[in-house]
């Protein structure tokens, strides 16, 4: 139990387009979902905090308008890339608890994000 | 702010031998402590947790923690290295808002 899914796994596309990923709790309801990036060899970075139903907390220094993200209801949120360049290549992972709080996350497999 | 420190970068042991991850966290009350693991390319995946209770924290796969409030370590334990053992793994604390805070990873190589 507690698989969270992420699509796609892996997408190039060129510069100046926007790119969604998602993130869907396949066997629980998340109010919470987490954006993390992650870059060659590094840690996760906490991007923002995706609420069902309201808007995202973004972490200090995450644009906002860069990075949307879209909690649409208790088993999916979407990030998008908006404007993708280059320096926007990296490894985007979600998470999310199946009993909120502090409890462990459980991660999607991440989207490796290549921007040409 | 709630941080967490992994003071290797990588760390290589023999397979059969024991292995120890040390993890480092700074916070004021008792914190909330995991450790994951992650393969290349792949989401993280948890080992083992510590909320409360007893400090010694047996998790999957054969790893444990020890919690040890007095040097504020959670460092991650095995007694005998697997070759499938080779991955990036991560010590993180649960913060404020339920955020997790992951240290800088440590790299396990392992060889035969």
């Amino acid at each position: 139990g507690a698989v969270v899914s992420q699509h796609p796994s892996w997408v190039i596309c060129k510069s100046g387009t926007s790119v969604k990923i998602e993130c869907r709790s396949l066997d629980f309801q998340a109010t919470t979902m987490f954006w993390y990036r992650q870059f060659p060899k590094q840690s996760l970075m906490l991007m923002a905090t995706s609420n069902e139903g309201s808007k995202a907390t973004y972490e200090q220094g995450v644009e906002k308008d860069k990075f949307l993200i879209n909690h649409a209801s208790l088993t999916l949120s979407t990030l998008t890339v908006t404007s993708a360049h280059p320096e926007d290549s990296s490894f985007y992972i979600c998470s999310a608890s199946d009993r909120g709080g502090y409890q462990p996350q459980h991660f999607g497999d991440g989207t490796r994000l290549s921007i040409l | 702010a709630q941080s967490v420190t992994q003071p290797d970068i990588h760390i290589t042991v023999s397979e059969g031998a024991s292995l120890e991850l040390r993890c480092n966290y700074s916070y004021g009350a008792t914190p909330y402590l995991f450790w994951y693991v992650q393969s290349p390319g792949q989401g993280l995946q948890l080992l083992l947790k510590y909320f409360s209770g007893d400090t010694l924290v047996q998790g999957i796969k054969g790893f444990e923690a020890e919690f040890k409030r007095s040097q504020s370590s959670f460092n991650l334990r095995k007694p005998s290295v697997h070759w499938s053992d080779a991955a990036e793994y991560f010590c993180a604390v649960g913060e404020a808002g339920f955020k997790t805070i992951f240290g800088a990873g440590t790299r396990l190589f392992v060889k035969a």
